[in-house]
């Protein structure tokens, strides 16, 4: 059974710092996502990351792959407080398609 | 495009009613997927299609059915609503190749009381 396991659970960073979300999933997958999710909305997709050392950048935030480690990070370099929201992981299951396996989330929240 | 439409937005059920929450997408999507989010456990899988005529039980399936007879259309079924099924519910699509990730909708606020 496929795991997803996020950290930290909640994040609270004052505006202008840097902080790393991880994300490390159980079993081999042939995609990772990373989404964001605003407070009684929707997920918007902010990645997707599909090969070993794969990463992906836009804006403030970069995100990459480690499928040996198991392991993609979310990294945020000098945070505003536009970017609180709840940030999630997810997996695709291997060799299976449309069955996404979602971590807890990880609360954001930026203070002035 | 209209992307995934979902409704209704929002739901007030008697225990024991039955209602189907309505997916459709205009993509062309081959992918289509259910999910229920309930506060502090993440996102998870009620059940998945991967095609026309083709559907699959993910990690959360009992109290709910689903059929998949056109491309464009993933309803979810609630059989008999009990209040454990009060969520909000997702409905989620893709390509095939999965290189621009799935898409979601704007979801259903379930209550059932």
């Amino acid at each position: 059974e496929l795991k997803v396991e996020q950290n930290p659970l909640f994040l609270s960073m004052q505006e202008g710092k840097n902080y790393t979300i991880y994300c490390n999933y159980s079993t081999t997958s042939d995609r990772l996502y990373w989404y964001r999710q605003d407070p009684g909305k929707s997920l918007e997709s902010l990645f997707v990351l599909l090969s070993n050392g794969a990463v992906k950048q836009e804006g403030r935030l970069m995100a990459s792959l480690d499928t040996k480690a198991r392991l993609s990070t979310l990294h945020i370099t000098a945070a505003v407080h536009d970017l609180s929201a709840t940030y999630f992981c997810a997996v695709d299951g291997p060799g299976t398609a449309s069955k996404l396996t979602f971590g807890t989330g990880t609360r954001l929240q930026v203070t002035l | 495009n209209a992307g995934v439409t979902q409704t209704p937005k929002f739901q007030v059920l008697k225990t024991g009613q039955s209602m189907t929450l309505q997916c459709a997408q205009d993509m062309n999507h081959e992918y289509m997927s259910w999910y229920r989010q309930d506060p502090g456990m993440g996102l998870r899988l009620i059940h998945y299609s991967v095609g026309a005529g083709i559907t699959d039980q993910g990690e959360v399936p009992n109290g709910y059915n689903v059929s998949r007879s056109t491309t464009e259309d993933f309803p979810l079924r609630l059989l008999s609503a009990a209040p454990s099924q009060t969520s909000v519910y997702f409905c989620a699509s893709r390509t095939g190749t999965g290189v621009y990730g799935y898409t979601f909708g704007s979801g259903t606020r379930l209550t059932v009381v």
